[in-house]
Order: C-alpha cells, then structure tokens, then sequence
C-alpha cells in the first residue's frame, strides 16, 4: 500500500470553471477526511466520510463545495464556479475508526488549486 | 470552540542545537493533540499525539512534547536537530476524531 494517493497533484483552472479532485484512501480506511491549507495557514477541516456516508458537511466553505464517497471507497472534492479565493492546497486523510489514541490519521500529498 | 496558536511563525536554528516549538491551544474538554511535520512537496506526517497520562511525549525522530494543563500549553522539543529537520510544525487539537483545528505553522531553517 503505497498510501493515501491524491489526483491530480496540481491544478489550474480558470475563474467560473468547476473543478473535481480525487482521493484515494488506504485500504481498509473506511474513515476519509477532506481539509483545505491556504498559503501560511494550517490545514482548515472541511467534511468527512465513514464509509459512504458524509458525516458532517457543515464546515464545506460554500453551497459551491461538494464531496461524494459513493462506494465507500475513493472520494471525490468538487468546487463549481471556482473563485480566486478557492486557491490553496486541498488534503485528504484516511483512517480506521476507533480510539484516537490507537489510531492514526495518514495524509495524502494534496491536490494544488490555483485559480487564474 | 477549539482553536491552536503557535506564537513563532519562522524559527532560525543552527545544527546540532536544541529547538522548542511552543503550541498554545483552546478547547473546552480534555484536549487531544498533535504534532504534525510537512515537508516540501509531502504529506503531513505524525510526529507525536497526546490523549492522557503521562504528560511528557515522545515521538518519532527524536521529538518529544509536554503538555502542561495550566499553561494550555502543548510545546515540542528536539534536543539536537539536524539538516532534515528543516520544515513546516503543526499543532493541532480535535475531539475523538481527526476533525482537527490546526495551528498556522512553524516554519524551521536549519543552518550548516
């Protein structure tokens, strides 16, 4: 298991495209986790999956913002109607449910927006 | 309300010397947190995390933290860094799950 992969690394797109990154968790991580960094900020916590089910979405920045995880497996970010402002670098992490303390949160590489 | 501040954005060490890295956080239960390292071009790695007990950490690449209640206080330390260890530290605390507030970072220079 090579880890928690992230297509594509890079993106560019022009202002009013949509765009949709993919996540694809380690196996078995049934736990999928989508944060945004901006330039000189700290991951900020977006929405996350126990298997296909969004568990909580209410901190997704806009009505523009939408994820799926439809079998439970990979994951897909969509932004519409991008914005400059939606530029940043867009991470995933999965894990296995359980204590905290015996589990681990594994990050991919991430997804770099820059909208032109 | 959970929040993380990290008071030093950029921290200059030379090799060999020791390095502390101060984590302030909010939270209105028991606190878990962590420690994250990113290097260029990579993925946030674990350094350490804490949940109870014992209130000194210690993590992967020789890095340990204390947390000390009354302070709010979560600081990471290295005894003796060394030329890989220049990146970017997060402090970050969450409830029981990995829906984390992070700190704005710490970036580390490591000078020859």
């Amino acid at each position: 298991d090579t880890g928690v992969s992230q297509d594509p690394r890079h993106k560019i797109t022009k202002r009013g495209q949509n765009v949709t990154f993919r996540c694809d968790p380690i196996s078995e991580h049934n736990r999928l986790y989508w944060y945004r960094q901006t330039l000189g900020q700290g991951p900020e916590f977006l929405t996350y999956f126990q298997n296909e089910a969004q568990l909580e979405k209410s901190r997704l920045l806009s009505d523009r913002f939408s994820a799926e995880r439809p079998k439970g497996s990979f994951s897909t970010l969509e932004i519409q109607r991008t914005e400059q402002g939606d530029s940043a670098m867009y991470l995933c992490a999965s894990t296995v449910p359980g204590r905290q303390q015996n589990t681990e949160a594994f990050f991919g590489q991430g997804t770099r927006l820059t909208v032109v | 309300a959970q929040s993380v501040t990290q008071p030093d954005i950029h921290i200059t060490v030379s090799e060999g010397a020791s390095l502390e890295l101060r984590c302030n956080y909010s939270y209105g239960a028991t606190p878990y947190l962590f420690w994250y390292v990113q290097s260029p071009g990579q993925g946030l790695q674990l350094l350490l995390k804490y949940f109870s007990g014992d209130t000194l950490v210690q993590g992967i690449k020789g890095f340990e933290a204390e947390f000390k209640r009354s302070q709010s206080s979560f600081n990471l330390r290295k005894p003796s860094v060394h030329w890989s260890d220049a990146a970017e530290y997060f402090c970050a605390v969450g409830p029981n799950d990995y829906k984390l507030s992070f700190g704005a970072g710490t970036t580390v220079t490591v000078r020859a």
